[in-house]
């Protein structure tokens, strides 16, 4: 069965300092992966999806088959990244998004 | 703004009561997905529809039920109330249904705050 892991509830971090939320998933298929964002009890926004390749807000992400993992990235985190992320795994069998229990990022001045 | 729409933004109601949440989705999406967030358990698949059919179920309780409309709006009922299922409903929408290609990409409402007391 497929699984996400986000092994970190809570992450804090100073201003500027680098930041990695990370996420690993078990899928037997070739999998799709996004990064969800939720500010404060919101809507999720769509970060970054894998297959895109995209910078987003200065954050990236890289898919490791080998690792089975799609860590989140930023250099230099700022104050208004604060946010819960939810990493999610798109299921082709079940049609649904799989989610990952989520890391809030804190970012301290 | 996603362009999924959701009501009633927060509603608090009472066990045993039963209550209606509706989700229109992003114009021209004919998927429509309802998700659950608790405290407790997280983000929780519960069930899809792909243009007016059932097409996957997740961890819906048998006292929860969903339909989608001929219009693609979708309304997901909540029955017989615990406290237990106060939590924030999300509906999400997309092109297509999930896997059926490569980069469909799954938008997300405000949610609906439900809280029963």
């Amino acid at each position: 069965a497929q699984r996400v892991t986000q092994p970190e509830k809570l992450l804090s971090v100073f201003k500027g300092a680098p930041v990695e939320l990370k996420c690993n998933y078990s899928y037997s298929g070739s999998p799709e992966l996004f990064w969800y964002v939720q500010y404060s009890r919101q809507r999720l926004q769509l970060l970054l999806r894998h297959i895109s390749r995209e910078s987003i807000k200065g954050f990236t992400a890289d898919l490791n088959k080998g690792e089975t993992s799609f860590h989140l990235k930023k250099p230099f985190a700022q104050e208004e990244d604060s946010a819960m992320y939810y990493c999610a795994l798109m299921d082709m069998g079940r049609r649904a998004l799989t989610f990952g229990s989520g890391t809030r990022l804190q970012v301290q001045p | 703004d996603s362009g999924v729409t959701q009501t009633p933004k927060h509603l608090i109601t009472a066990t045993g009561q039963r209550v209606t949440l509706r989700c229109s989705p992003r114009s021209g999406d004919l998927s429509v997905y309802w998700y659950q967030q608790s405290l407790d358990q997280g983000l929780q698949f519960l069930i899809q529809y792909y243009n007016g059919e059932e097409r996957a179920k997740g961890n819906i309780l048998e006292r929860f039920s969903a339909q989608q409309f001929p219009d693609l709006h979708s309304e997901l009922n909540l029955s017989s109330l615990e406290l237990g299922d106060s939590a924030l409903y999300f509906c999400a929408s997309s092109v297509a249904g999930a896997g059926q290609f490569s980069g469909n990409t799954i938008y997300f409402g405000e949610g609906s705050w439900l809280t029963v007391v």
